[in-house]
This record gives C-alpha cells, structure tokens and sequence, in this order.
C-alpha cells in the first residue's frame, strides 16, 4: 500500500494524559501536513514539514503539542496534558510538492474523557 | 488572511445532479481543489483546477471557476447514493506555503 498511513485509528485517554500519533507519509513525498478536524469543520492547518525542516505552525498549535519528522520519512504529533478541548480527528496528509497532490491518511481520532 | 464559506447542506434524488458551491477570497490562487470526505475516513482529492481555466469536466463531475466573483462550483451529474458525503473545497494559503485551507463543507444527502 503506497497510502499515507496513520496509526492509531482511534485514542481514547483521560484528561492530563500525553498522547502521540505517527503518520507515515507516501514515501517519495517530502512534505508532510497535520491538520485538526472537530465534528462540522473542515480541516485546520496545524503544521508543516518539508522534509525534516519543521517550516510552519499554526497559531493553534500550543505549547503543549510539538510534531517531528526524523530523518525527514515518518513524522509524529504529541500531545501533553491532553484536555477534553483537544478531542478531534487528526489527519496527516503528504504531498509530493507545493502545487497539488495532497494525500490524506485515515486520520486518528482522539477522544479525552 | 484565507476564508474559504460553502452552504452546509444538500439533498437531492438519486439521479439528478448536485450542484455545490464555494467562495473564497484570494484571487492570487493558482489552483482550487474539491476533496470527498465519507464517514470515519479521511479526505480524498476528487479533482482541481487552476486559475486560468473557467472549466474543468471529469466523468461526472464538472468544476466551474468564476474568478471575478471568487466563486467555485462542483456539479456531480446522475448523482448517486455512493455520492453521499462531505464535500470541501480548498485553496492555497498566501505567502508562498501553498498550504490547503479548507472551508467547512457541505454534506451531500442523496435520497433514493
């Protein structure tokens, strides 16, 4: 399978807990997107990477998240002191360049109870 | 910065055509994109289309780009009940990221 793949599919913790998901993009892309999606929203940007280089946050990306892409292949997306605010869908999604392309994953869904 | 607005909600009968629309705001977009959502999955690209053509016609579905009026429009013809899910459209942020900003969606219902 030549998809972006997210594991897990679904997260379930309790509040104050940390959290990480991994996103394995399509191999020849090197850039790589996270987004949020709450229920009857379209996709919010969170961050971006262009290979390893982290190159842009979103503003709702607080100091309690922080993504990495290692080596510029899988990235992850960790959540510390998770709240119930942070429960959403989070989707990974790669491209092969700027223009167009975007792949998403099946995304992982955090609940915070 | 971007905003991208579409309705909420569609409904139609099974064979008709859907029309779903779309405004956006920055008229230096190069190219705008229509992305299917179904239940519990991610986004799947349906089709794009750059700035400088006024129609882009792919089996069933047919995009239509008025870049005076900022305005962007999916028409899926003989719709289907397999045609039922989230509709977003997308175009690239400003300032040289070319990040996809999406608007909320609309939910297609195609009844039998």
């Amino acid at each position: 399978d030549t998809g972006v793949s997210q594991d897990p599919r679904h997260k379930i913790t309790k509040r104050g807990q940390n959290v990480t998901f991994r996103c394995d993009p399509i191999s020849e892309h090197n850039r790589l997107y996270w987004y949020r999606q709450t229920l009857g929203q379209g996709p919010e940007f969170l961050t971006y990477f262009q290979n390893e280089a982290q190159l842009e946050k979103s503003r709702l990306l607080s100091d309690r998240f922080s993504a990495e892409r290692p080596k510029g292949s899988f990235s992850t997306l960790e959540i510390q002191r998770t709240e119930q605010g942070d429960s959403a869908m989070y989707l990974c999604a790669s491209s092969p360049d700027r223009t167009y392309g975007y792949t998403f994953g099946s995304g992982t869904r955090l609940t915070v109870v | 910065g971007e905003d991208v607005e579409q309705s909420l909600f569609l409904s139609v009968r099974e064979g008709d055509s859907s029309v779903i629309n779309c405004t956006y705001t920055d008229s230096s977009s190069t190219y705008l994109y229509w992305y299917k959502q179904e239940p519990g999955a991610g986004l799947q690209l349906l089709t794009y289309i750059f700035s400088n053509m006024d129609m882009k016609q792919d089996q069933r579905l047919t995009v239509l780009l008025n870049k005076k009026d900022k305005h962007l429009s999916l028409r899926i013809a003989d719709t289907q009940t397999g045609d039922s899910a989230i509709y977003f459209c997308a175009e690239p942020s400003a300032g040289g990221s070319y990040i996809p900003t999406f608007g909320r969606g609309t939910s297609l219902i195609v009844h039998p």
